[in-house]
């Protein structure tokens, strides 16, 4: 079982909807939660990140960390086009030094205009 | 604002050679990761430094070596080059080298083996 689980999608969502993307991860000692962007052949662009329960807002994205279910989500309001790329979920891996992010294979979002 | 500047961008060798990639982290940073994300996979964890010292490893070969330098940029020297190694090679920089800190990934190399 891989460390970080994510759907490897495609999700596909109209402009102007929800995307919602899920993640779990298997240990409980992780203690930072990030998600990034990665346009195909591009770096990952960092999106959120999220340290403890709850929600955290910044413009359109929400991220959701519920540590007791060891599940983290991200959502997009008004999902634009330019919003279709793989959304990569990362954890720090706490077996190790800590400093190492372990990711998931990413969710293919399309957004349709 | 200043990014985490990779050189070079592609680079093409042969099987049995070798590699030398380059990594300017962001200024100020004091922190390098390196990933490797072959086609079609998420980014895998190699190594970083903090402060110049290696602080955490992860699947690296034991082909491949890396170090930090005193003006914090960082080398990762790759021999014996296989197939297997053609791959997009990320370096990412962060603040502070703990468990929360945020990473910010730089452009990239694309290292193609023939």
């Amino acid at each position: 079982q891989k460390e970080v689980e994510q759907n490897s999608g495609p999700l596909s969502v109209p402009e102007g909807a929800i995307a919602s993307l899920n993640c779990t991860y298997s240990d409980r000692g992780s203690q930072s939660f990030f998600w990034y962007r990665q346009y195909s052949g591009k770096s990952p662009e960092l999106i959120m990140f999220i340290y403890s329960n709850g929600d955290k807002e910044d413009g359109r994205f929400t991220a959701q960390l519920n540590k007791a279910s060891q599940y983290v989500s991200l959502l997009i309001r008004d999902s634009q086009p330019s919003d279709s790329a793989t959304y990569l979920c990362a954890v720090n891996a706490h077996h190790q030094a800590g400093t190492a992010l372990i990711f998931g294979k990413g969710t293919t979002l399309s957004v349709s205009s | 604002a200043a990014g985490v500047i990779q050189s070079p961008r592609h680079l093409i060798k042969e099987k049995r050679e070798t590699a030398t990639l380059k990594c300017y982290p962001i200024p100020r940073h004091d922190t390098v990761y390196w990933y490797q994300q072959g086609p079609g996979q998420d980014p895998q964890f190699l190594i970083s430094f903090y402060e110049k010292m290696q602080s955490d490893k992860g699947s690296i070969p034991d082909r491949f070596s890396a170090q930090q330098f005193s003006d914090y940029h960082s080398e990762l020297n790759m021999s014996s080059l296989e197939l297997g190694d053609s791959a997009l090679y990320f370096c990412a920089s962060s603040l502070g080298g703990g468990t929360t800190d945020t990473q910010y990934f730089g452009p990239g190399t694309r290292l193609t083996v023939l």
